[in-house]
């Protein structure tokens, strides 16, 4: 069972676009969002993460915006650069746990 | 902060070797360290959680006989891949963490080569 939905799976944009990712989840337990980036041949790094207390959550470029009502949240990266060129991953923890739930994984390519 | 270091980053073994595979977090202690698996272009898939001092809790399906799992201490973490075979062939990633609801910091992977 999937618990975790991402879409959509790939995405191109132009360099100076607006990117968006979104993820939709199942477990009304999960209290923790994070958001990945991984790079071909290397680990995901933690980009932002949101907890439900909020709605939004802004860091640099990067947005997280969180329904708790839809049970949906997503990712806007503003202003696409070729280096954001990644795939992303959305996750979701329950609360006093610790395994991660992924989504299936967005694959971004920014063009120049 | 936060760093988490994965070793080696490459394998390429003959088939029925063991291999191991270190993740240590360099600058903070984990409570909790856990094992993925990844195949191309697909998400990470948990094999097992650790707990330090514990035995490891694996995920349905994994064979924990021959995914074998040493937390030693608050920094190191083992997963030893036993009498591999071709496909068993993977990237094997590690992530670390301080605690419950925290989170979780990955290591850069370990892509295995079974021939």
């Amino acid at each position: 069972q999937q618990q975790v939905k991402q879409s959509p799976q790939s995405l191109i944009v132009q360099k100076g676009g607006i990117s968006i990712i979104n993820c939709a989840y199942e477990n009304t337990a999960f209290d923790y969002f994070p958001w990945y980036q991984q790079f071909p041949g290397k680990g995901p790094a933690l980009l932002i993460a949101i907890r439900p207390d909020v709605s939004e959550k802004k860091e640099g470029r990067f947005t997280i915006s969180f329904n708790k009502s839809a049970k949906q949240f997503s990712l806007h990266i503003m202003d696409s650069q070729p280096g954001d060129s990644a795939t992303y991953f959305c996750a979701a923890m329950a609360a006093a746990g610790n395994k991660l739930t992924f989504g299936g994984g967005t694959r971004v390519l920014v063009k120049p | 902060g936060a760093v988490v270091s994965q070793h080696p980053s490459r394998v390429i073994c003959k088939s029925g070797t063991s291999v191991k595979i270190e993740c240590r977090s360099l600058d903070f202690q984990a409570t909790t360290m856990f094992w993925y698996r990844q195949f191309p272009k697909q998400s990470l898939m948990l094999m097992a959680t650790s707990n330090e001092g514990s035995k490891a809790t694996y995920e349905q399906g994994v064979e924990k006989d021959k995914f074998l799992i040493n937390h030693a201490s608050l920094t190191l973490s083992t997963l030893t891949v036993t009498s591999a075979h071709p496909e068993d062939s993977s990237f094997y990633i590690c992530s670390a963490t301080t605690g419950s609801n925290q989170p979780q910091h990955f290591g850069d992977g370990t892509r295995l080569s079974i021939l």
